[in-house]
């Protein structure tokens, strides 16, 4: 059972160049997210997705891009990378709008902007 | 501005001690409240939650206390062990599908 996963998982790039972060989910949840973690900042949330074709801005999207074309996969877009986008960011899944609402998180991409 | 508050940022407790780690937060819409548990190299997973109608939640060794009216949370750790050192977050959510996490507590339980 693959879960969630994340590619690449290290990446290192020069300032302005585009970069795309991979998210493949295998449960068919409705619900995906974008978050980075920072030190002292712990998970802020970049954008998140309910369905196939339906994005929204989270805490921290500028700067960012994503598309859901497909219910399983949620890729996250730097146009122009900046060094303040130097992070870990972890995509997760939900079902959705149900009692629990648990997170599950990928196992994160480093993302090391020169 | 951080809609989570969570203390300390870093803890250091011997094994068996009862490590407590403390969240605050404002917005009342809030409805239900995980702690996340994350090792090096990992993604956060789920540890243990509880809803604002609850005032104590208990799995195995974790317990989340929640008081409504002071709007906090803490989560204790009973009987510590080396292998729950790890990097803790707290959690809020609202509108079912917007979370929103603590800054993270490191714990290290040493032996």
């Amino acid at each position: 059972d693959a879960g969630i996963t994340q590619s690449p998982r290290y990446k290192i790039t020069e300032t302005g160049r585009q970069v795309t972060l991979m998210c493949h989910q295998t449960w068919s949840h409705s619900y995906m997210f974008w978050y980075r973690q920072d030190l002292g900042h712990g998970l802020r949330l970049i954008y998140y997705s309910a369905a196939a074709d339906i994005t929204d801005k989270g805490e921290v999207p500028d700067g960012y891009v994503v598309s859901r074309s497909k219910t399983e996969n949620f890729p996250l877009t730097l146009e122009s990378a900046t060094r303040s986008q130097t992070s870990v960011y972890f995509c997760a899944s939900s079902e959705g709008q149900g009692v629990s609402g648990e997170l599950f998180f990928g196992e994160g991409s480093r993302l090391t902007v020169l | 501005q951080q809609q989570v508050k969570q203390s300390p940022q870093s803890l250091i407790v011997q094994k068996g001690g009862i490590p407590i780690i403390n969240c605050a937060y404002e917005n009342t819409a809030f409805d239900y409240f995980p702690w996340y548990q994350q090792f090096p190299g990992k993604g956060p997973a789920l540890l243990i939650a509880i809803r604002p109608d609850v005032s104590e939640k208990k799995e195995g060794r974790f317990t989340i206390s929640f008081n409504k009216s002071a709007k906090q949370f803490s989560l204790h750790i009973m009987d510590s062990q080396p292998g729950d050192s790890a990097t803790y977050f707290c959690a809020a959510r609202r509108n079912f599908n917007k979370f929103y996490f603590g800054s993270g507590t490191k714990l290290n339980v040493k032996p």
